[in-house]
């Protein structure tokens, strides 16, 4: 089972920052959050992940609360080619450890 | 980013026949790949686990005998679906791991008729 909750979907003005939230309240010590997104019909793609402390790449931002329970995906400067399904995920980095996968988020950029 | 490709992304295929998928890592060895399959509208259902020289490991309700895996090298496994019918419609999308982080291919869209 997964072990995130997202909401179900969310508007985004073209330009502006998307925030999308992930709720893990049972992440345990080990288990990092990863954020993937799926463009429609294609395999997922990778965006960030971190472990507690935030974290920045080219494509997003990720905050994550003290406590770990939750965090959020910051796409600072929406565009149009952001609309997808967005999944938060919580898993170790021991080994080959699968990745579960929740319902996400569909994100969807209003121009 | 580490390539992971996927052939071929879409087939039909006649009610009875069997369909082989491929997922190949272009630029890097993977021992371990996984195998979803995905519904429309739907998430990502974790099929199988395909390990490099071993059987696969699946996941509860699917049924190893109709979705035959091989993973005879580091950069390549095989999803072979046996006798399909038309529920056996669906995106099959594989992921292989470099280090730490998880690469997908393009996904196979499957259509039975």
């Amino acid at each position: 089972d997964a072990k995130t909750t997202q909401p179900p979907s969310m508007d985004c003005a073209e330009g502006r920052a998307a925030n999308l939230p992930c709720n893990h309240s049972t992440i345990s010590g080990n288990e990092y959050v990863y954020w993937y997104r799926q463009i429609h019909s294609q395999g997922p793609q990778y965006i960030i992940h971190g472990l507690k402390n935030n974290e920045t790449n080219e494509m997003a931002s990720l905050i994550i609360t003290e406590d770990r329970k939750s965090s959020t995906l910051i796409l600072p400067h929406a565009t149009l080619r952001d609309t997808a399904v967005y999944y938060c995920i919580v898993r170790s980095n021991f080994g080959n450890e699968k990745l579960t996968f929740g319902t996400g988020t569909r994100l969807t950029i209003i121009p | 980013g580490a390539v992971v490709s996927q052939h071929p992304s879409r087939v039909i295929c006649k009610s009875g026949t069997s369909v082989k998928i491929e997922c190949r890592s272009l630029d890097f060895q993977a021992t371990t790949m996984f195998w979803y399959r995905q519904f429309p509208k739907q998430s990502l259902m974790l099929m199988a686990t395909s390990n490099e020289g071993s059987k696969a490991t699946y996941e509860q309700g699917v049924e190893k005998d109709k979705f035959l895996i091989n993973h005879a090298s580091l950069t390549l496994s095989t999803l072979t679906v046996t006798s399909a019918h038309p529920e056996d419609s669906s995106f099959y999308i594989c992921s292989a791991i470099r280090w730490v982080e998880a690469f997908f291919g393009q996904g196979t869209r499957l259509t039975v008729v």
